[in-house]
């Protein structure tokens, strides 16, 4: 079964700085999906960034991008030039290409705090 | 403007009711789900469904029932053999049912048992 791990419960970052949010995950798929998904006190769940597995080249959102390493699986998250409102729950999750479900698997979420 | 609505925000429920939440979308995607979030966890599959009067079970579907009658709507029932239904609860949909589509979410309802 695949799972999706964020080992880093709570992170913290001075405004202005740049911070990386872990995230590791296990699959025996060669091709899926791979999301992080912000979510602030109001709950609602925002997507981030996405990244195809079949593409080598890593995605960005301006101030967000990604580290995807493919046979380490793991995915991480850096925010450049942190501002207040990146404050939030960070989730990253996976989909599986080929799923009769096409479900999101989740993280645990990692919180971010943003130091003024 | 287009998007997921879930109604209502707040519900309480008595132990023995079944409550149902509403979500509609007019964004004409085909798939709908249902999560599950509880404090310091991600996202559980509750429901899901990729056409009209089609629809499968998730990772934790025991206590819960969907109807998807109308492309737009996929109201979740709570019932009362959900043991512990109090919880904050996603609609979310996609396009289609094709994985690279990005799934997008409501703004979720909150449910306390009383």
């Amino acid at each position: 079964a695949q799972t999706v791990t964020q080992s880093q419960p709570e992170m913290s970052v001075q405004e202005a700085e740049t911070v990386t949010l872990s995230c590791t995950y296990d699959t025996s798929e060669s091709d899926y999906y791979l999301f992080w998904y912000k979510q602030p006190p109001s709950r609602q769940m925002i997507l981030v960034i996405r990244q195809e597995a079949y593409k080598q080249q890593n995605a960005t959102e301006n101030r967000f991008s990604v580290n995807f390493q493919k046979a380490a699986k793991s995915f991480s998250l850096k925010i450049s030039d942190s501002q207040l409102g990146d404050a939030a729950m960070y989730f990253c999750a996976y989909r599986p290409w080929m799923d009769s479900s096409y479900k999101l698997i989740f993280g645990s979420g990692t919180r971010l705090l943003v130091r003024p | 403007d287009g998007g997921i609505t879930q109604s209502p925000k707040y519900l309480f429920r008595k132990e023995g009711q079944n409550v149902t939440l509403s979500c509609e979308q007019n964004l004409n995607h085909d798939a709908m789900y249902w999560y599950r979030q509880d404090p310091g966890q991600g996202l559980r599959l509750i429901y899901y469904s990729q056409i009209v009067n089609d629809f499968q079970k998730g990772d934790i579907a025991e206590g819960y029932s969907v109807s998807r009658e109308k492309k737009e709507s996929f109201p979740l029932t709570v019932t009362s053999a959900q043991k512990n239904p109090t919880a904050f609860y996603l609609c979310a949909s996609s396009m289609d049912r094709y994985s690279g589509n990005t799934i997008y979410f409501g703004e979720g309802s909150w449910l306390t048992v009383v």
